[in-house]
């Protein structure tokens, strides 16, 4: 039971380049989430997927794209990046849609740590 | 939309010493609390959490209190130790229906313990 797993764990980008980071979880949570890590500004929600087939903006949307392939994949575009997207990128998932106990338990991946120069 | 303000940025203590962080939330339709704790290089992990319905929760060494007519919410730790040094983020969502809705989280405060 790997959990959440997310590659690449490091990358270094020029600006204006394109990358894809990938996430997927094993634990059959119907919601899976992108976020961005910046000293000092805690955890910010780029964008979200309630559920299979359905994705939503989050706080800082701008500049991402996202694609829920199925129930477990969950991936992270930048289509042109620019230094401001340098940061750690977290991928997570939750069985929220249940209002039992666990309900928006994040499960966190181990991060990304994108570089853009 | 919601917004968390955490409380303090950093904190330092002595070991066996008591720690406290506070969050104030906005939306008072908020009803889910939880607190991560993130360790230097690791990921954010659920330490505690607690809903509307509760006004404290304890586990071990840590305790999470609630005042919803203030809305703000506190994060205890007693008798800290080395291994609790990490960073702390409050966060909030709203249930509606049988779903929960997104978290926000607070900016963090990184606790040090000193021995």
């Amino acid at each position: 039971n790997a959990g959440v797993t997310q590659t690449p764990k490091f990358q270094v980008l020029k600006t204006g380049q394109s990358m894809t980071l990938q996430c997927a979880q094993d634990m059959n949570h119907n919601s899976m989430y992108w976020y961005r890590q910046d000293p000092g500004m805690g955890l910010r929600l780029i964008y979200y997927s309630a559920s299979e087939g359905t994705t939503d903006k989050g706080e800082v949307p701008n500049g991402y794209n996202v694609s829920r392939l199925n129930k477990r994949e969950f991936s992270l575009r930048l289509e042109s990046a620019a230094p401001s997207q340098t940061s750690v990128y977290f991928c997570a998932s939750s069985s929220r849609g249940w209002s039992g106990v666990g309900a928006n338990v994040l499960t966190f991946g181990a991060g990304s740590r994108l570089t853009v120069l | 939309g919601e917004n968390v303000e955490q409380h303090p940025s950093t904190l330092s203590v002595q070991e066996g010493d008591s720690a406290v962080i506070k969050c104030t939330y906005s939306d008072s339709a908020s009803n889910y609390f939880p607190w991560y704790k993130q360790e230097l290089g690791k990921r954010p992990q659920l330490i505690i959490d607690i809903r509307s319905n509760v006004g404290e929760k304890k586990d071990q060494r840590i305790a999470v209190t609630l005042n919803k007519t203030a809305k703000h919410f506190s994060l205890h730790i007693t008798e800290t130790q080395p291994e609790d040094s990490a960073v702390y983020f409050c966060a909030a969502s709203i249930s509606y229906g049988g779903s929960q809705g997104n978290l926000i989280f607070g900016k963090g405060t990184k606790l040090s313990v000193k021995p």
